[in-house]
């Protein structure tokens, strides 16, 4: 069955670090892969979309990288701020289903 | 992108009774998607959500549990039946951005406890 595993469900950096966070999946072939930022309460929100034929997508501060060979995705969030502190998902897409990891809770300590 | 409105945003439900939740879009979208999230895990989809046919539902979940309407391209709802306390649960409401190609946005979330 497909599996997707995010590291540790915590990942605790202090500010203007570079948090890096990993989505690892099996028995699956996206057509690409979303990142999400989820807060308490509140639904997730878009960040990310790299398709796979694409090795690295970049906005701002946030990039993402692919490897369809190592079944792999991380999410690098540079210059780490406290405001970045929220609940990161990723979900692998294929033929228009999106299915969830169970997501990194990061905290960035000022 | 689409802006949704989900209501309610949370409820606290007697055992035996049915709850309905509503995702309204700002704009017309061919599909809307339910998902659950139960405490401190991930989300699961329920079933997608199209105008005029029946919604499809994914292994787990069926249409007696959790009826679903689509009256027309902009909104939607979800009835959570005979609910019980595994049921607690956020649920949430979503469409694509942009034909599907740039991901997903969300409601809010409905956060049902049942006792």
């Amino acid at each position: 069955s497909q599996k997707i595993e995010q590291n540790s469900e915590a990942l605790n950096i202090q500010e203007g670090k570079t948090a890096t966070l990993t989505c690892n999946y099996t028995n699956y072939s996206p057509a690409y892969l979303q990142w999400y930022r989820q807060d308490p309460g509140r639904g997730p929100v878009f960040l990310l979309l790299i398709r796979e034929n694409e090795k690295e997508k970049r906005k701002e501060r946030l990039k993402v990288t692919f490897d369809t060979t190592l079944k792999q995705s991380l999410f690098h969030i540079t210059a780490s701020q406290p405001a970045d502190s929220a609940t990161y998902l990723c979900a692998l897409v294929r033929a228009g289903k999106s299915t969830f990891g169970d997501g990194t809770t990061l905290t960035v300590k000022p | 992108s689409a802006v949704i409105s989900q209501k309610p945003s949370r409820d606290i439900c007697q055992r035996g009774t049915s709850l309905t939740i509503q995702c309204q879009v700002d704009s017309q979208v061919t599909m809307m998607f339910w998902y659950r999230q139960q405490p401190g895990q991930s989300l699961t989809l329920i079933a997608t959500a199209n105008q005029g046919s029946e919604a499809t539902y994914e292994s787990g979940f069926v249409i007696d549990k959790f009826p679903i309407s689509r009256p027309n391209l902009t909104f939607s709802t979800l009835t959570v039946s005979n609910m019980s306390p595994e049921d607690s649960s956020i649920y949430l409401c979503s469409v694509e951005r942009s034909g599907g190609v740039d991901g997903y946005t969300f409601g809010s979330g409905t956060r049902l406890t049942v006792v």
